[in-house]
């Protein structure tokens, strides 16, 4: 068990639909990674928040967000669902503000858009 | 594109021998390697790492070779047992715009036979 929660484990959707994933993070991180992972496209980091503030943007699409709140959870919204956006959505965290230090990643939220 | 890629796919070992499991990155200003293992219905979790300033470190039945002239790292498994048998991911931590990332291969299957 690496310490972080995810929930929920697995989600089914619509199209056009909106869809919230959290996150808990390892007791003690400030840092909280989302990333999207896919059969074609692997592991893409969306985006990095370090204790509340915004600390890096990857590939993540507008429709998409994230926000990290006061007491460390993060919560990823994605919005206007598209079959594309089926993927495994993974939540890591650690506790430093820059990924030099290990990643503890959770089980992933398995999102499938019908 | 990303900047770190794996030579094989796929790599089938029987129980007991050693596997080596190749990635080559193309950003020499890395200066952070980490190899992943992402078991089926988990998310990756943190195997070994190593500082550019090192060319091999030694784990538990597990060294990574890093070759900084060819831009290659590799991770061993010594006495590979069925319970290796996973996806394995390298990933770089490079600065990417004002911002460390950190960057994520394709992975490679090892399948481990009894």
């Amino acid at each position: 068990d690496s310490g972080v929660t995810q929930t929920p484990k697995h989600l089914i959707t619509a199209t056009g639909q909106r869809v919230t994933l959290r996150c808990s993070p390892r007791s003690g991180d400030l840092s909280v990674y989302w990333y999207q992972q896919s059969l074609d496209q692997g592991l893409q980091f969306l985006i990095q928040y370090y204790n509340g503030e915004e600390r890096a943007k990857g590939n993540i699409l507008e429709r998409f967000s994230a926000q990290q709140f006061p007491d460390l959870h993060s919560e990823l919204n994605l919005s206007s669902l598209e079959l594309g956006d089926s993927a495994l959505y993974f939540c890591a965290s650690s506790v430093a503000p820059t990924p030099g230090e290990k990643l503890f990643f959770g089980s992933g939220t398995q999102l499938s858009v019908l | 594109g990303e900047s770190v890629g794996l030579h094989l796919p796929t790599l089938s070992v029987q129980e007991g021998d050693n596997s080596i499991i190749n990635c080559a990155y193309s950003n020499s200003a890395s200066d952070y390697f980490i190899w992943y293992k992402q078991e089926s219905g988990k998310g990756p979790q943190f195997i070994i790492d190593i500082r550019s300033n090192m060319d091999k470190r030694q784990g538990q039945r597990v060294t990574v070779l890093l070759n900084k002239t060819v831009k290659h790292l590799s991770l061993q498994i010594a006495a590979t047992q069925p319970g290796d048998s996973a996806v394995y991911f390298c990933a770089e931590v490079g600065l990417g715009g004002s911002n460390y990332k950190l960057t994520f291969g394709k992975g490679t299957l090892l399948t481990v036979n009894p």
